[in-house]
């Protein structure tokens, strides 16, 4: 069974500081990674999603993310934060012929001026 | 870009009720979902709908629900008897679905309905 372990469930970093989101996953094959972002009272929205290739993915709003096959990861990064940027940030994973998405808990990021 | 549009964003009901909760998805989408997220804990998977059956369930998706496609537009997860464990953020959510494969699609969520169950 596929599962997705976000270590961090609230990060405060300041605007302009790097952000770095973890992810771990749980799958016996190579998994298809999403990462989404939630703002309040919003739906969940994509930021990027990798399945295979170049294992640095970028996505919308200046985010990317890493692929590491031997660490299970998948963690999500941003060079320079902005406060727009504070939310809520879910990892997933979809795995096999399955439909549905794994979430993980949710990392909230405060961003301070 | 195009929305899954739910209705309605809050519901509350009295335990013992029966509630709908509606979906509107992306019209040229195939491959439809229900997902909740109880307050403070993760988004779980509950249903995929595709080509008017379920594809693929989990335990949570136990007798008290069924979701069901009325028309050509709509699609909605029906609760029989709600319980107060049923309050959550129910999210819907479509994708394209092309010749009904999913695993490498984004998928596009609505904005939720917000369901309190007293």
């Amino acid at each position: 069974a596929q599962s997705v372990t976000q270590p961090d469930i609230h990060i405060t970093v300041s605007e302009g500081a790097s952000l770095e989101l973890r992810c771990n996953y749980s799958y016996g094959a190579t998994p298809y990674l999403f990462w989404y972002v939630q703002s309040p009272g919003q739906g969940l929205q994509l930021l990027l999603k990798y399945f295979s290739g170049d294992t640095l993915v970028q996505g919308i709003k200046g985010f990317e993310a890493e692929f590491k096959r031997s660490q299970s990861s998948f963690n999500l990064r941003k060079p320079s934060v902005h406060w727009s940027d504070a939310a809520e940030y879910f990892c997933a994973v979809r795995g096999g012929t399955a439909s549905k998405l794994t979430f993980g808990t949710g990392t909230r990021l405060q961003v301070t001026l | 870009e195009p929305e899954v549009t739910q209705t309605p964003s809050h519901q509350v009901t009295q335990m013992g009720q029966e509630v709908i909760l509606r979906c509107v998805p992306i019209s040229n989408h195939l491959y439809f979902y229900w997902y909740r997220q109880i307050l403070g804990q993760k988004v779980e998977f509950l249903v995929s709908f595709y080509n008017n059956e379920i594809s693929e369930k989990s335990e949570i998706f136990d007798d008290q629900f069924s979701v069901e496609r009325p028309d050509g537009s709509n699609f909605t997860l029906k609760i029989r008897s709600t319980k107060l464990e049923d309050s959550a953020m129910y999210f819907c959510a479509s994708s394209e679905g092309v010749r009904g494969r999913t695993t490498n699609e984004k998928l596009f969520f609505g904005s939720g309905t917000q369901l309190s169950v007293l």
